[in-house]
């Protein structure tokens, strides 16, 4: 079964830490994975594509990383700040499907 | 402005009744979704169409139907054979192949009375 899972489920940090937000997948053999941002009550927004082709990818003070072989990507968060605040969901399109299949998030507070 | 415009932002629904939640996209895009997201979990893919009056059941479809006669326009239907239906749905397309992003709309709040 092709599944996602995110660690840790929360986290609470300092403002101006950087911060590592991980996910994990059951099959290797995956199209692309994205990074989303979700605030309360609201939509998503795409933060971060990676095609199975790359490694990583930057926005700002945001890189994502994908290391297909291990299952794994890492969202990094550099000099967080209270208005990081938000959940933050990865979802994987695998190879052998048409659907995105996503993580049940990582609900992300900076405290200033 | 480009997007996906979802609506209401808010319903209510009485037990037994079917209720309608509108999206619509002027992306150009071929392929749209709808997900339900319930507190604590992912995004559950209800039902997908990647081109125009063509549909397929996603991993939760029972209680649910769609429509696709339009491009810009891919309404759910929550019928009464949904038992649970309260949830925050969500409506989101992207370009043929899925190669892309995949873009979201603000979201409907659906509760039963």
């Amino acid at each position: 079964k092709q599944e996602v899972t995110q660690i840790p489920a929360a986290l609470s940090v300092p403002e101006g830490e950087n911060l590592v937000l991980n996910c994990s997948f059951t099959d290797s053999a995956i199209y692309n994975l994205q990074w989303f941002r979700q605030d309360p009550g609201k939509g998503l927004t795409s933060l971060l594509l990676i095609q199975s082709s790359q490694r990583e990818q930057t926005s700002g003070r945001l890189n994502a990383s994908l290391d297909k072989s291990s299952g794994r990507s890492t969202l990094y968060i550099a000099a967080s700040q209270p208005g990081d605040s938000a959940t933050y969901l990865c979802a994987v399109r695998f190879e052998y499907g048409n659907k995105l299949v996503f993580g049940a998030g990582t609900i992300l507070r900076v405290k200033s | 402005d480009g997007g996906i415009t979802q609506s209401p932002k808010y319903l209510f629904r009485k037990e037994g009744q079917n209720v309608t939640l509108s999206c619509e996209q002027n992306l150009n895009h071929d392929a749209m979704y709808w997900y339900r997201q319930d507190p604590g979990q992912g995004l559950r893919l209800i039902y997908y169409s990647q081109i125009v009056n063509d549909f397929q059941k996603g991993d939760i479809a029972e209680g649910y139907s769609v429509s696709r006669e339009k491009k810009e326009s891919f309404p759910l239907t929550v019928t009464s054979a949904q038992k649970n239906p309260t949830a925050f749905y969500l409506c989101a397309s992207t370009s043929s192949g899925g190669a892309d992003t995949q873009y979201f709309g603000p979201g409907t709040r659906l509760t039963v009375l």
